[in-house]
């Protein structure tokens, strides 16, 4: 059990630019969570997968993000014209899901900075 | 929707302190209640979670009961160490009528400093 890998780790792009951060769940996890904190905030949930199907999308999730899980394994996330807004700590989690909830454990997250 | 409110922080205690932080939650259905630990500079970590009224989740001197009648689960441990330094996170996760939805509602966070 590796755990939850996100790369990169830090991302800084010009306003405008596209970015694309990519996760890698623990292998037996069938569901892919991705959330949004900023600084001071807790997590917000944006996205999440269960196999390679995406089965809940927030409202945070402007057009301008999309989030795929091809196969069922990795994920990315990708932003297009990225805003100063979009500045934030882009966090990966995975479950195994099932009858029961099981726990999420969360990758150390991806920093992104658009200046 | 479903919502989490924890106390303001940040909280700053002297060793062998007692800790509680509050945490109060709004939801639909029977959510299951967790805490999550940031330390300084590493990801979330589990701390604990309950799963239905009246359950008590504990790890490393943590506790935390699942109060229904006041929709509260706050956090509390005896005496703090130094090592117990970072914020703290308060969340739920949605069930109802069967379905288990699994995405976690996040309070705002408490940064906890303990002196030696």
């Amino acid at each position: 059990d590796t755990g939850v890998s996100q790369n990169p780790r830090h991302k800084i792009t010009k306003r405008g630019q596209n970015v694309t951060f990519r996760c890698d769940p623990i292998s037996e996890h069938n569901r892919l969570y991705w959330y949004r904190q900023t600084l001071g905030q807790g997590p917000e949930f944006l996205t999440y997968f269960q196999n390679e199907a995406q089965l809940e999308k927030s409202r945070l999730l402007s057009d301008r993000f999309s989030a795929e899980r091809p196969k069922g394994s990795f994920s990315t996330l990708e932003i297009q014209r990225t805003e100063q807004g979009d500045s934030a700590m882009y966090l990966c989690a995975s479950s195994l899901h099932g009858q029961q909830m099981y726990e999420q454990y969360f990758g150390p997250g991806t920093r992104l900075t658009v200046t | 929707g479903n919502s989490v409110t924890q106390m303001e922080g940040p909280v700053t205690l002297s060793e062998e302190a007692f800790l509680t932080i509050n945490c109060t939650y709004t939801a639909t259905g029977y959510p299951s209640l967790f805490w999550y630990v940031q330390y300084p500079g590493e990801g979330l970590q589990l701390l604990l979670k309950a799963t239905k009224a009246d359950d008590k989740g504990s790890n490393k001197g943590f506790e935390a009961t699942y109060r229904k009648e006041t929709t509260s689960f706050h956090l509390e441990k005896g005496s703090v160490q130094v090592s117990d330094s970072a914020v703290y996170f308060c969340a739920l996760s949605g069930y109802a009528g069967g379905t288990s939805y699994g995405k976690l509602t996040f309070g705002q966070g408490t940064i906890l400093t303990v002196h030696p």
